[in-house]
């Protein structure tokens, strides 16, 4: 069974911690996402990575970092967690860029206090 | 930019009832993505088409391309069905995706 697996369903964290999301696929797609939901405001996309050490800013990329360093493993870091990051994150994969399949994680909420 | 609107936003049913969720979009694509998300969970590619109609056991997704919609319909509607469907077009956004709100629908026994 195809699996996209995220590292953690339920996070707490203070304002000002690190916060690392890390999330692995066994399909051995190119193409990864992560994005956060948002009650009202859907899906928005923070950055992706069509291969191993390439990452592009998506559309809210603002306070957030990330590694690909391996194809299976595509990582989001919260350089210094604030409130407003506070959200669901969930990671996406995908063989084509756009007309491939999509593949989601189970996604992480995120509290920040 | 791809604009995508979903309706209805919000849609509560008795068990059994025939659902229909639809999705219009802005600027002609070569596919068009439908996903199901339940209550705390993650995200299901429920289809993927360009063009006619799909089907998996109770749920038939169609697409009309030159009037830029397209609908996802329920038959015999059961209370596991209940979820967000989200549409997702390309034409949009960095990665070429652009995603509707979501109708949150409700299945009551």
């Amino acid at each position: 069974d195809v699996k996209v697996t995220q590292s953690s369903r339920y996070l707490v964290k203070r304002t000002g911690e690190k916060v690392f999301l890390e999330c692995v696929q066994d399909m051995d797609h190119e193409n990864m996402f992560w994005y956060r939901q948002d009650p009202g405001l859907g899906l928005r996309l923070i950055y992706f990575s069509y291969d191993v050490k390439m990452k592009e800013k998506g559309d809210i990329p603002e306070g957030y970092s990330v590694s690909r360093e391996k194809k299976e493993r595509f990582s989001l870091i919260l350089e210094s967690a604030s409130t407003n990051q506070t959200s669901m994150y969930l990671c996406a994969s995908t063989l084509g860029r756009i007309t491939g399949e999509l593949f989601f994680g189970e996604g992480s909420r995120l509290t920040v206090l | 930019k791809n604009e995508v609107e979903q309706s209805p936003q919000n849609l509560t049913a008795q068990e059994g009832e025939f659902i229909t969720i639809n999705c219009s979009y802005s600027v002609g694509i070569s596919a068009l993505h439908w996903l199901q998300q339940h209550p705390g969970g993650g995200i299901v590619s429920l289809f993927m088409l360009s063009s006619g109609k799909k089907k998996h056991g109770r749920l038939i997704a169609t697409i009309n391309i030159q009037e830029k919609h397209s609908s996802l319909h329920i038959t015999a509607s059961h209370p596991r069905d209940s979820a967000v469907y989200i549409c997702a077009v390309p034409g949009g956004g960095a990665d070429g995706l652009t995603f509707g709100k979501g109708t949150h629908l409700i299945i009551q026994p």
